[in-house]
This record gives C-alpha cells, structure tokens and sequence, in this order.
C-alpha cells in the first residue's frame, strides 16, 4: 500500500489565482514525480525531482513550478491560473537506483480553473 | 526512446468472460513494463510489472501479462472478467528517470 497523499482532492479557481497543491509521502522515497492528465488521455510528466534541492522539467512543458525542501514534500505551484490549467495533476514517488522500481501514485487532485 | 501502444482504446467484455488488453512497446534497451489501473476519480494503482525475471507475471486481482521479446508485446489478461475490473488501464515502460505511459484502454464489462 503505498502512503502517498495529495491534497486538494478537488479545486475550482477563478483565472488569475495562484494555487498550490500538496504532495507528500511517507515511504522515504527520493524521487518524486508530477504528472498532468487529462480527462480520459495519457499521463505526461511536467516535473520530477531526484532529491532535496533537485527539480527538473518534464516532458510536457508547464507554466507551473516545483519545490523540494523537504524529501517527504514536493508541491506544484501555479502562480497565476489559467483555464488551460483545467486537469488532474498527479504527483508520485519511487525509491532511488533501479529502472524497475515501482512508481506509486497519489489520488490526484483536480483542478478546474473557470 | 521508449515508448508504448496501447491497441483500442475501449474494450468490451461479458462478466466472466476473458479479458486482454493489449501492449506493445518500443525500447533500445531491455524494458521494464509495468501495467496500471486507474478506477474513476482515483489516481493509478499498479497491477503487475517486468523487470527482466520470470516473462510470465502474476499481479494483483487476478490478472497476469506476458513478456514476449520477438512480439514486442506485454499484453494483459485476466480468465474471467468481474464487473470490479472495469476501469482504465494504462500499459507503461520505464523510460530515463520516468514512466512513460499508453494512451489507456477502457475496460467495459457487462452482466
């Protein structure tokens, strides 16, 4: 079972507001992920990061930022929301070292931006 | 660069019937595949995975999937559909420093 909580689950937000949502994780894991998904399409990685002080962008390119100051915390941070931001964000963690390693998600958070 | 293709986007069974759902993958290197479920409203739960051992893999709730190396495939099945079992699956290969996932396959059972 993996022990890994994001929160809010759901968030509507007008245009123009910053938001932050909260990832955290209690395996100890190093890396820790961020995932953009829309509804019913594939997942894409907008952030990732090996450590603490460690962030690296995705594959899907993202207005939103990433911090990790504490290895248990990875939050993602709109600053200014936009109605293209409307999506579920999906953060995950896997431990360090070997490809094989599971990767375990989160619920999610969705975020509708209207 | 890694990558998978999910075959239908939608699959539609009977309960009791079998399911598979098929993957195939790309890779340079030997792959690891794992398979994911994502009920509604939920994030991914993972069901099984490949890491170069035994090519036939037992997951949870039943299902299994088949590494096939001349195929390229790592299709997921399960001999007897129950009406638990439906939601999304994504079939994914661990690419650099990442998971890069299939489009997804809705599974649709039936009574």
């Amino acid at each position: 079972e993996a022990d890994i909580y994001q929160t809010p689950r759901y968030l509507v937000i007008g245009t123009g507001k910053k938001i932050t949502l909260e990832c955290s994780q209690t395996m100890g894991h190093d890396k820790m992920y961020w995932y953009q998904q829309d509804p019913g399409m594939e997942l894409h990685l907008i952030h990732y990061s090996y450590g603490v002080n460690s962030t690296e962008k995705g594959d899907l390119s993202s207005e939103s930022t990433v911090s990790r100051i504490r290895t248990e915390h990875f939050p993602l941070t709109l600053e200014s929301a936009r109605p293209s931001h409307t999506s579920q964000y999906l953060c995950a963690s896997s431990e360090r070292g070997d490809s094989g390693n599971t990767i375990y998600f989160g619920e999610g958070s969705w975020l509708t931006v209207v | 660069a890694q990558s998978v293709t999910q075959l239908g986007s939608h699959v539609s069974v009977s309960e009791g019937a079998l399911v598979l759902l098929r993957c195939n993958y790309s890779s340079s290197v030997p792959p690891y595949l794992f398979w994911y479920v994502q009920y509604p409203n939920q994030g991914l739960q993972l069901l099984l995975k490949y890491t170069s051992a035994a090519t036939l893999v037992k997951g949870i709730n039943g299902f299994e999937a088949e590494f096939k190396k001349s195929e390229t495939s790592f299709h997921l099945t399960k001999p007897s559909a129950h009406m638990s079992d439906a939601a999304e699956y994504f079939c994914a290969v661990r690419g650099f420093q990442k998971l890069v996932f299939g489009t997804g396959t809705r599974l649709l059972v039936s009574p």
